[in-house]
């Protein structure tokens, strides 16, 4: 039940794009990107719910595709500060009305200068 | 105002105390979420509450641990009887509503059992 990301790790020169992907063996309901910094909270970047729907936050974005039952995070032009685990958190259709998450193993990004 | 508040940042136990970990949610935040993270790993859920309500516990242990959410004050995540796998970092998200909405995390509780 639980997604699986890729890769489980990368490492980034600044300005460099990256690509993380979750994938649910179970039809999804909404998607939710955090980051997480070694020893803080994790942070809210951004939640999709839509087929095919596309956010985007500065130079972070993201893509879900519900008939494959994936999501994609693009970081481009990475900074420094995009450097964090990042976690993807699927919500099922069985739990809609409760927001509870099942969140991947995470994915760590490390962005050097 | 204020974000997700817990209590303690960080406590130490011996085996078989009681550990009490405390959340305060955001103001206007009537949903309560807890996870537990293991260290290296991802963030696992275990009970959601809403005030003076338990709706989701299929993530809590059938035994030790138990959790409220009372009309009045924080929502209170309750271990008894700690064994070192207990120790791990348990977070506390709020949310305005149920489903399809941004949760807030705290800065965790990080539990360790000696």
């Amino acid at each position: 039940q639980q997604p699986v990301q890729s890769p489980q790790a990368v490492i980034l020169r600044e300005g460099e794009d990256a690509v993380i992907n979750c994938s649910s063996s179970k039809a999804l309901y909404s998607v939710h990107w955090y980051r997480q910094k070694h020893g803080e909270a994790p942070v809210f970047l951004m939640i999709l719910l839509k087929g095919g729907e596309q956010k985007g936050h500065e130079k972070i974005s993201a893509s879900f595709n519900e008939k494959k039952q994936q999501s994609s995070l693009y970081l481009t032009a990475s900074q420094l500060s995009y450097s964090g685990t990042y976690f993807c958190g699927t919500e099922l259709p069985g739990s809609s009305n409760t927001g509870k998450l099942i969140f991947g193993q995470g994915t760590t990004l490390q962005v050097k200068p | 105002n204020a974000g997700v508040m817990q209590n303690p940042r960080h406590l130490v136990r011996r085996r078989g105390q009681e550990a009490r970990l405390r959340c305060s949610p955001m103001k206007g935040h009537s949903h309560v979420y807890w996870y537990r993270q293991l260290p290296e790993e991802g963030l696992k859920f275990m009970v959601y509450l809403q005030k003076e309500n338990i709706i989701d516990e299929s993530g809590m242990p059938k035994e030790r641990f138990s959790a409220e959410f009372p009309k009045e004050g924080p929502s209170i995540l309750r271990i008894q009887q700690v064994v070192r796998g207990d120790s791990a970092a348990y977070f506390c998200a709020s949310s305005p509503t149920s489903g399809r909405t941004e949760a807030f995390f705290g800065q965790g509780t990080r539990l360790t059992v000696v």
